[in-house]
């Protein structure tokens, strides 16, 4: 069956310190892939757009990598802040549907 | 600059009441999306427009109806509401058909609880 992943657990990380949130899928071949971000009681927020043949994107302190062979992508944050506290969201192309599929999400605390 | 702008922020309804989500865009963007999040569920597509004057379903989209009322709104529609569609809906837009490599641009959600 297809599945998107991203760690249900939160992460809880210091300040200063590089985040890293994981997406794993099975069962897709998304040309694309997204992240988002979301504040609670907010919609979610585009960050970056990453296509298969794009190894790696950076935007400021955030950086993606899409790894089609693992199906996996990566998304990092370098000397994290606490408001980069936020549940982080990765969507892709659902096969042949042309629709984004979301996974379910991952929490960071940045503690100060 | 407003974006995608929902109403009402909040509803309470009892089981088998009727209501209209509503949902505006001012970004003069061709599709448009309706999506229900529940914990641990994720994001999942109910209805989406890919042009003023279509509408297709997406995953979950029974017991909805949804009407693309023109290029700025797209309305989504419990008939009869039941507990199962207790949930935050949010509403979408993207530049671009449906090519997914546009991101999409979000309202901030109406919270409906359903008695």
């Amino acid at each position: 069956s297809q599945k998107i992943e991203q760690n249900s657990e939160a992460l809880n990380i210091q300040e200063g310190k590089t985040a890293t949130l994981t997406c794993n899928y099975t069962n897709y071949s998304p040309a694309y892939l997204q992240w988002y971000r979301q504040d609670p009681g907010r919609g979610p927020v585009f960050l970056l757009l990453i296509r298969e043949n794009e190894k790696e994107k950076r935007k400021e302190r955030l950086k993606v990598t899409f790894d089609t062979t693992l199906k996996q992508s990566l998304f990092h944050i370098t000397a994290s802040q606490p408001a980069d506290s936020a549940t982080y969201l990765c969507a892709l192309e659902g096969t042949n549907t042309g629709k984004l599929i979301f996974g379910q999400g991952t929490t960071l605390q940045v503690k100060p | 600059n407003a974006g995608v702008t929902q109403t009402p922020k909040f509803q309470v309804l009892k089981t088998g009441q009727s209501m209209t989500l509503q949902c505006a865009q001012d970004m003069n963007h061709n599709s448009m999306y309706w999506y229900r999040q529940d914990p641990g569920m994720g994001l999942r597509l109910i209805y989406y427009s890919a042009s003023e004057g279509t509408t297709d379903k997406g995953e979950v989209p029974n017991g909805y109806n949804v009407s693309r009322l023109n290029k700025r709104e797209f309305s989504l529609r419990l008939e009869s509401a039941a507990p199962s569609q207790t949930s935050v809906y949010f509403c979408a837009s993207s530049e671009v058909g449906t090519l997914i490599d546009q991101p999409q641009h979000f309202g901030d959600g109406t919270r409906l609880s359903i008695l």
